[in-house]
């Protein structure tokens, strides 16, 4: 059954790193998402993409934050200067236009 | 505004015993209604949605949902757990229209004791 994968599962970086965190959805998905979740608190949206372009995204996803598809197959999500309060796990996910929503495993980030 | 509320953040059941997991929402259009099931280290898994039609609907692992608009409810139920059923389980709701993001309750982590 294909599957949403996200690399790395578990990335440790400093405080005003960069970071990228990469999907590949599943092959025949149009629209792609980031969600992201806080230790302990409820599952977040980020951001959707469709046809190459941002089509919604939250007031969370501030100009630190960018997505990107560069190749068609791929997904990335980068943070451009990380601060304590990202640490969290984000969440790819893909769709059609039914609205249902595959996620990936996630991959945790924690910033020290 | 737009929410989902899950009442109940952690509930204990026998095995062998019923589920029910509370969801009310508050959303301006019509709604999608879902269920996700979470195990530990894993992504977040769907275990059934409600579109349109008939508003019990089925789902994997023998669970089933039903939505009630009167009430904004959209409650997961299940006949008889099993252990292997402990996880955390999110309610989410979306429009319609794809691209357009899910809001998630803040889930109700469930155990299973023998």
């Amino acid at each position: 059954e294909p599957e949403v994968t996200q690399t790395p599962s578990h990335q440790v970086t400093q405080m005003g790193q960069e970071v990228i965190l990469r999907c590949v959805p599943i092959s025949n998905h149009l629209y792609f998402y980031w969600y992201r979740q806080i230790l302990g608190q409820k599952v977040e949206f980020l951001v959707s993409f469709y046809n190459n372009e941002i089509s919604e995204k939250s007031e969370i996803f501030d100009d630190q934050f960018s997505v990107e598809r560069p190749d068609g197959s791929n997904f990335t999500l980068k943070i451009r200067s990380t601060k304590l309060e990202d640490s969290a796990m984000y969440f790819c996910a893909g769709g059609t236009f039914t609205g249902e929503l595959f996620f990936g495993e996630g991959s945790r980030l924690t910033v020290l | 505004a737009q929410s989902v509320t899950q009442p109940d953040i952690h509930i204990t059941v026998s095995e062998g015993a019923s589920l029910e997991l509370r969801c009310n929402y508050s959303y301006g259009a019509t709604p999608y209604l879902f269920w996700y099931v979470q195990s530990p280290g894993q992504g977040l898994q769907l275990l059934l949605k409600y579109f349109s039609g008939d508003t019990l609907v089925q789902g994997i692992k023998g669970f089933e949902a039903e939505f009630k608009r009167s009430q904004s409810s959209f409650n997961l139920r299940k006949p008889s757990v099993h252990w292997s059923d402990a996880a955390e389980y999110f309610c989410a709701v979306g429009a319609k229209q794809a691209g357009t993001a899910l809001i998630f309750g803040k889930g109700t982590t469930l155990s299973v004791s023998s």
